[in-house]
């Protein structure tokens, strides 16, 4: 089957570094995605990565082992805009997994 | 602002009813995606389309099609609507070209089955 899991929701203070767990069993693996969604707007693209290794985009980062189905997101410098939902997705094959999302609070 | 447009932005319609959302994709994008995203499943992917022809499917119902057009507009059809089919709605857009991951999404129509 498949499944992704994500931390339902996580709390950090403005300035600090959050690293978001997604973990990952699918039957195949085409690419790995973050996204970023505020509360009642669209999602909006963060990262993607298809290669085991870190890609850092500024203050984010994201990190994915295939091996160990398993990929996480790096937040630095933490600002209060960044609370959001951060949506982990996995393409298999042609079709796109999503993750539940962690609901990520940043507190003053 | 992504560049991708929805309309309408909200529906409300009753059960067993037909329903048709419209997604203008960004210019010169040749592929459309199309997500549902509920309370209780999250977001889930249910069609894309790249430059008219469908490339991948989803979990979409049988009560749900979807086509696009040559202009590259692309349409979500619903049918026979239940409860359960209300549900924020987004469609996105991608170049469609070797390399090209990034999805832009739009705004999203909120349809409300009652």
């Amino acid at each position: 089957g498949q499944n992704i899991d994500q931390p339902t929701e996580m709390t950090a203070t403005e300035g600090a570094i959050v690293q978001i767990n997604c973990t990952y069993q699918t039957s195949g693996f085409n690419g790995l995605f973050w996204y970023q969604q505020h509360a009642g707007e669209a999602p909006t693209f963060l990262s993607y990565n298809v290669l085991d290794g870190l890609e850092e985009k500024g203050r984010f980062s994201s990190f994915l082992s295939r091996s160990k189905g398993y990929s996480y997101l790096l937040l630095k410098e933490l600002q209060m805009k960044d609370s959001a939902s951060y949506l982990c997705a996995v393409r298999d094959g042609q079709n796109f997994v999503f993750g539940p999302g962690t609901r990520l609070s940043v507190l003053p | 602002d992504s560049g991708v447009t929805q309309t309408p932005k909200h529906l409300i319609t009753a059960t067993g009813q037909r329903v048709t959302l419209r997604c203008s994709p960004r210019s010169g994008d040749l592929s459309v995606y199309w997500y549902q995203q509920s309370l209780d499943q999250g977001l889930q992917f249910l069609i894309q389309y790249y430059n008219g022809e469908e490339r991948a499917k989803g979990n979409i119902l049988e009560r749900f099609s979807a086509q696009q057009f040559p202009d590259l507009h692309s349409e979500l059809n619903l049918s026979s609507l239940e409860l359960g089919d209300s549900a924020l709605y987004f469609c996105a857009s991608q170049p469609g070209t070797s390399g090209s991951y990034e999805q832009y999404f739009g705004p999203g129509t909120r349809l409300t089955v009652t």
